[in-house]
């Protein structure tokens, strides 16, 4: 069955950099969630997204903003990073607001 | 302040061995609580979840047991196996946008 990608799986940037991350739900998910999870810690909720429009905002620095677009994948964008911005970002995905959320397989950041 | 309380936080038990989590919340909007087992730098995969209206819920060697009255569900591995060896992790959702909240996790490792 067809998971949920996302793009890059690895990325390396300097400070004061910007960042993209990039997902593609799983085929006919309208939902999408973005978490961010630092070493050792629980997955935390930066942003969600239905039907192309911004749902519920969790502690999303104002430095990151993201959108959903029409085929309804997702890209969170990242500026002026800082060291402690490293972390794995996921997405998730769900079909339905209220639905089972599928996580993605990460992309590692690492801000150096 | 962590919203759902899980514990322990580490456990070690023997192959073909049960291995109980636990956890706790205080939110009584929360009505959908899935666990989700994760792998080192892989996505969390949802294992199984519940919603208030039962009290229990199995799929093959997970079992999820909920009190609603208590606000405490726990997650039952029957016959545990190496392989099971992974960080698990209780959610909760509830309420407008259905962000998941974590519990802090537990490393489970099952000895051959």
């Amino acid at each position: 069955a067809a998971g949920v990608i996302q793009s890059p799986r690895h990325l390396i940037k300097e400070k004061r950099e910007t960042a993209t991350l990039k997902c593609y739900p799983i085929p006919r998910h309208d939902t999408v969630y973005w978490y961010q999870q630092g070493p050792g810690q629980d997955p935390q909720f930066l942003i969600s997204f239905y039907e192309k429009m911004q749902s519920d905002k969790g502690s999303i620095p104002d430095r990151f903003s993201a959108q959903q677009f029409s085929d309804y994948h997702s890209e969170l964008n990242m500026s002026s990073l800082e060291l402690g911005d490293s972390a794995l970002y996921f997405c998730a995905s769900s079909q339905g607001i209220l639905d089972e959320q599928y996580f993605g397989p990460g992309t590692r950041l690492t801000v150096t | 302040q962590q919203q759902v309380k899980q514990s322990p936080q580490s456990l070690i038990v023997q192959k073909g061995g049960i291995s109980i989590i636990n956890c706790a919340y205080e939110n009584t909007a929360f009505d959908y609580f899935p666990w989700y087992q994760q792998f080192p730098g892989k996505g969390p995969a949802l294992l199984i979840a519940i919603r208030p209206d039962v009290s229990e819920k199995k799929e093959g060697r997970f079992t999820i047991s909920f009190n609603k009255s208590a606000k405490q569900f726990s997650l039952h591995i029957m016959d545990s196996q190496p392989g099971d060896s992974a960080t698990y992790f209780c959610a909760a959702s509830g309420g407008y946008g259905n962000k998941l909240v974590f519990g802090a996790g537990t490393i489970l490792r099952v000895k051959s």
